[in-house]
C-alpha cells in the first residue's frame, strides 16, 4: 500500500505556541482528510481538502493540499490542552469508495 | 449532527470463534468502510462497499472476512474463524450524501475485539 509519512513523530510544547505538522507521500493524491484520535476513540474528522493549492481552516486548525498533490500541512494556532492528542493525515487516490491511507500520526502533548 | 455508530463497543471472543461487528453509518450515506487499527498503530483499510458490493478491499480482508448490508441502515463486518493477531480496534466509517459527492469520510467510535 501507499506510505504517508508524518512528521514530526510527537511534539511537546508549550500551551500558546503554534503547532505544524505534514504528510508526505511519493504519490499523487487527491483527497487530503487530517483527524485527531484520542486514547480509545475513533478518529475525529478535522479538516478536508479536495484541491491542489486549498487552503482550509477551522478555528484555530489551517490546513493545505500541497501543489505538488502529494503533500499536506496541518497547522494550530495558540495550542491549548484539548490539542492533546494523535494528528492523522489520510489521503485517497481515487474517488468515491477507494480507500483513504493513513499517516504514521503525530503524538501532540501540550504542557499547561 | 448525524454520526456513525458501532456495536458492540467492546467483544471478548475465543480464537477460532466468529464474530459479527456491527455498524450503522450515516443516513444517507453512500460508500462503507471498515477499519483497523491495532494498539500504538496507524489505521489500516480493510475493505469499502458501494451499491450492495465490495469496492475495493485489502490484503488483511481475506476469506475469513465478509461484510453485509442486510437491511438499509446496518453495516456488518464478519470474521469466520477468529485468530490472535486479529485483536485491534475495528472502525466503521461511511462517505458521501450522492454518488460522486466529495463529503468527507467520517468514522465512529470502534469496537474493541479482543480474541484470547
Amino acid at each position: 500500500g501507499q506510505q504517508l509519512n508524518q512528521s514530526p513523530q510527537s511534539m511537546f510544547i508549550q500551551e500558546g505556541e503554534d503547532v505544524s505538522m505534514n504528510c508526505t507521500s511519493s504519490s499523487i493524491f487527491n483527497t487530503w482528510l487530517w483527524y485527531k484520535q484520542d486514547p480509545g476513540e475513533g478518529p475525529v474528522l478535522l479538516i478536508a481538502l479536495y484541491k491542489a493549492g486549498e487552503l482550509t481552516s477551522n478555528g484555530r486548525l489551517t490546513a493545505q493540499f500541497g501543489i505538488t498533490r502529494k503533500d499536506s500541512f496541518l497547522n494550530i494556532s495558540a495550542s491549548i490542552p484539548s490539542d492533546v492528542g494523535i494528528y492523522f493525515c489520510a489521503g485517497q487516490q481515487g474517488h468515491g469508495g477507494n480507500q483513504f491511507y493513513f499517516g504514521t500520526g503525530t503524538s501532540l502533548t501540550v504542557i499547561p | 449532527e448525524p454520526e456513525v455508530t458501532q456495536t458492540p463497543s467492546h467483544q471478548v471472543t475465543q480464537m477460532g470463534q466468529e464474530v459479527i461487528l456491527r455498524c450503522v453509518p450515516i443516513s444517507n450515506h453512500l460508500y462503507f468502510y471498515w477499519y483497523r487499527q491495532i494498539l500504538g498503530q496507524k489505521v489500516e483499510f480493510l475493505v469499502s462497499f458501494y451499491n450492495n458490493e465490495i469496492s475495493e478491499k485489502s490484503e488483511i480482508f481475506d476469506d475469513q472476512f465478509s461484510v453485509e448490508r442486510p437491511d438499509g441502515s446496518n453495516f456488518t463486518l464478519k470474521i469466520r474463524s477468529t485468530k490472535l493477531e486479529d485483536s485491534a480496534m475495528y472502525f466503521c466509517a461511511s462517505r458521501g450524501r450522492t454518488s460522486g459527492s466529495l463529503d468527507a469520510q467520517y468514522f465512529g467510535p470502534g469496537t474493541r475485539l479482543t480474541v484470547l
